[in-house]
């Protein structure tokens, strides 16, 4: 079945730094990856996702990166601000059909000014 | 308009007793997640719903977890004879269908004693 590898665990950088994490994934059929932001006591929240014909994608200071041949994907946060902190999860379709997400463990975000 | 509702917030239950999580998906949405994320840990893919069908059960951890969908609305989870081991929170989700966005509720704190 589908993995999905999540690293770092912990990210600890500066207010106004980049924050990146990356996500690998095993299955080839795989064709939706969104990633979620998710605060203590809530549920996780999309936001943004990035689909297997596009390379790239771009929400103000939120980026996705895709390589579908190496079957890695990648969250790039700009311009960090305390609010960014929370556990951030990357997901992987379970294949081209399947609708559920198989998510990474997730990466706690520590934002300091 | 509402989100995804859980219900109850929290619960604390005795060993071996069963519990039932309940889940009002977001109205119009066809498909339908469980998943179970235990302190500190990534998204576990339990069971999802299309419609009322179970099209993969193939999460679902042990016989003592069943989960049914009515009117391609509420979702109940079942946990019978619950484990020590069953402690956790319950997230569900809804989306439009295949390859959409998932929203996920505030999920249910499940405690076993």
């Amino acid at each position: 079945g589908e993995n999905v590898e999540q690293h770092p665990s912990t990210l600890s950088v500066q207010e106004g730094d980049s924050a990146v994490i990356k996500c690998t994934y095993s299955d080839s059929a795989s064709n939706y990856f969104p990633w979620y932001k998710q605060e203590l006591g809530k549920g996780p929240q999309l936001i943004i996702d990035i689909r297997s014909n596009v390379g790239e994608k771009k929400d103000q200071r939120i980026a996705v990166t895709l390589n579908k041949t190496a079957k890695h994907f990648s969250l790039h946060i700009t311009e960090t601000q305390p609010e960014d902190s929370a556990v951030y999860f990357c997901a992987a379709s379970m294949g081209q059909a399947g609708t559920a997400l198989i998510f990474g463990k997730g990466t706690t975000l520590s934002v300091s000014s | 308009g509402a989100g995804v509702s859980q219900s109850p917030s929290n619960k604390v239950t005795e060993k071996g007793k069963d519990v039932e999580l309940r889940c009002d998906p977001i109205s119009g949405h066809t498909a339908l997640y469980w998943y179970r994320q235990r302190l500190g840990q990534g998204l576990e893919f339990l069971i999802y719903f299309q419609g009322n069908s179970a099209p993969d059960k193939s999460g679902l951890p042990s016989d003592r977890f069943s989960a049914e969908r009515t009117g391609e609305s509420v979702s109940t989870l079942t946990i019978q004879r619950t484990q020590q081991e069953d402690s956790a929170v319950y997230l569900c989700a809804s989306s439009q269908g295949e390859g959409r966005p998932l929203h996920f509720g505030n999920g249910t704190r499940l405690t076993v004693t």
